[in-house]
């Protein structure tokens, strides 16, 4: 199975920064990339697919980006509804593989 | 808009068989791939595997032997059981919608999960 490493593993930032959220998979996956947002109690979003595709009604400033086996989610200017666990996902080989979570909590 | 929901016991013994539903609401089974994902306390995401409208299935490689899924077209469900828990299967489990319809989707849409305890 592909591995997935995220780093941070935890995040403290303020609204208004500018966050950035690193996936590393453990061989090239073809920009094959999702990235899901989680909050507690609530079911998991889709944000990113392919990389770098923004899931329909998702807010511009979330972007993926990316190539080979490391990829990243940035997220322009934080808000206060963006506090919550991102976790990267690999769709290039079955079966599917998650990374860890990276849980972004309020300075 | 479609809304997807786990409904199942949150409690099962040990050496017994897991069983969930999932119900969309809002739209048509009848397309896309339909999956189950699970979480373990403090742990990473599972993907467990999907079935197809059609009742065709593709199961995570590491479960295959314990795990059944159906549907039901007539009542927009789908259903998992996995056979032989222990507590090593305690776990928040999920279904989602896969796109697109093959073996490395993503999911675009999710329930808020259910949490199976696996316990005596």
């Amino acid at each position: 199975d592909i591995q997935m490493t995220q780093s941070p593993s935890s995040l403290s930032a303020s609204v208004g920064d500018r966050v950035t959220i690193t996936c590393r998979a453990s061989q090239r996956i073809g920009n094959s990339l999702a990235w899901y947002q989680h909050k507690p109690g609530q079911a998991p979003r889709l944000l990113v697919f392919a990389a770098s595709s923004l899931q329909t009604g998702v807010p511009s400033r979330f972007s993926g980006s990316g190539s080979g086996a490391e990829y990243t989610l940035t997220i322009s200017s934080l808000q206060p509804e963006d506090f919550a666990t991102y976790y990267c996902q690999q769709h290039y080989t079955p079966p599917v593989t998650f990374g860890q979570g990276t849980r972004l909590e309020i300075k | 808009q479609v809304q997807l929901q786990e409904s199942g016991p949150g409690l099962v013994k040990p050496s017994e068989t897991l069983s969930l539903n999932c119900t969309v609401s809002g739209g048509s089974i009848s397309t896309y791939y339909w999956s189950w994902i699970r979480q373990p306390p403090g742990k990473g995401l599972e993907w467990i595997g999907y079935i197809s409208n059609t009742g065709s299935t593709n199961f995570n490689p590491s479960l295959t032997s314990r795990v059944f899924m159906s549907v039901d077209t007539s009542k927009n469900q789908f259903s998992l059981r996995l056979s032989s828990v222990s507590a090593a299967d305690t776990a928040v489990y999920y279904c989602a919608r896969t796109w697109p319809m093959v073996a490395t989707g993503y999911f675009d849409l999710w329930g808020q999960g259910t949490l199976v305890t696996v316990s005596s």
